[in-house]
């Protein structure tokens, strides 16, 4: 199957600064790629679609100037934790669509401190 | 409001009993996914179930859809301790964004 790699895995960051979120398709291309939030023993939460070459798509209830989407390349999306605060952590997951399935990065744990 | 309203949410079994979890929507879908995760990790796929009535089997997992595709079960047999998970239905109702069921936690003692 398709492959998507989602780094860092775990990341501790201070209040008020910013962490980048990178998932990759390392072995076919997404235009499309979805970012989720899950919080422990929860669903997954759909924040957005990234787009490559244009704008993100958020839903509704996201700040989109607060969790930043640059899906610069068919391989790439980062996601962009901006002005971080100990209510941003969470579990955060990538996934992208191949052959009508969709597959998930490993998840990145946000702690902020 | 969920679109896919997925139950129980939390299961505890002894090793060796059997369980169902239960996903079911209002609307129609051209398929249903089953994904378990594991603690810090993301889904991985067990099952995409297509066709109205259709019944899939994974090892000790059985999968079925309903007939007018907007419910689905997943049935395992004399559990193990490594069926332990979240396990998530999801379906893509519009926009190749997938919706998931609010997730049933697994718990298999033994």
């Amino acid at each position: 199957g398709a492959v998507v790699s989602q780094h860092p895995s775990r990341v501790i960051c201070k209040s008020g600064t910013s962490v980048k979120i990178e998932c990759r398709s390392l072995d076919f291309q997404a235009t499309t790629m979805f970012w989720y939030r899950q919080f422990p023993k929860q669903s997954l939460m759909l924040m957005a679609t990234s787009n490559e070459g244009s704008k993100a798509t958020y839903e509704q209830g996201v700040e989109k100037d607060k969790f930043l989407i640059n899906h610069a390349s068919l391989t790439l999306s980062t996601l962009t934790v901006t002005s971080a605060h100990p209510e941003d952590s969470s579990f955060y997951i990538c996934s992208a669509h191949f052959g009508g399935e969709a597959f998930f990065g490993q998840g990145t744990r946000l702690t902020v401190v | 409001t969920q679109l896919l309203e997925q139950s129980p949410q939390f299961l505890s079994i002894q090793e060796g009993e059997n369980l169902t979890v239960y996903c079911n929507s209002s609307s129609v879908f051209s398929s249903l996914q089953w994904y378990r995760q594991e603690p810090g990790e993301g889904p991985v796929l067990l099952v995409t179930v297509v066709t109205g009535g259709e019944v899939k089997k994974l090892k000790r997992l059985t999968f079925q859809f309903g007939d007018a595709r907007k419910d689905s079960s997943l049935h395992i047999t004399a559990a193990q301790p490594g069926d332990t998970g979240l396990y998530l239905c999801a379906g893509e109702p519009y926009d190749y964004k997938l919706s998931f069921g609010a997730g049933t936690t697994v718990t298999v003692r033994a």
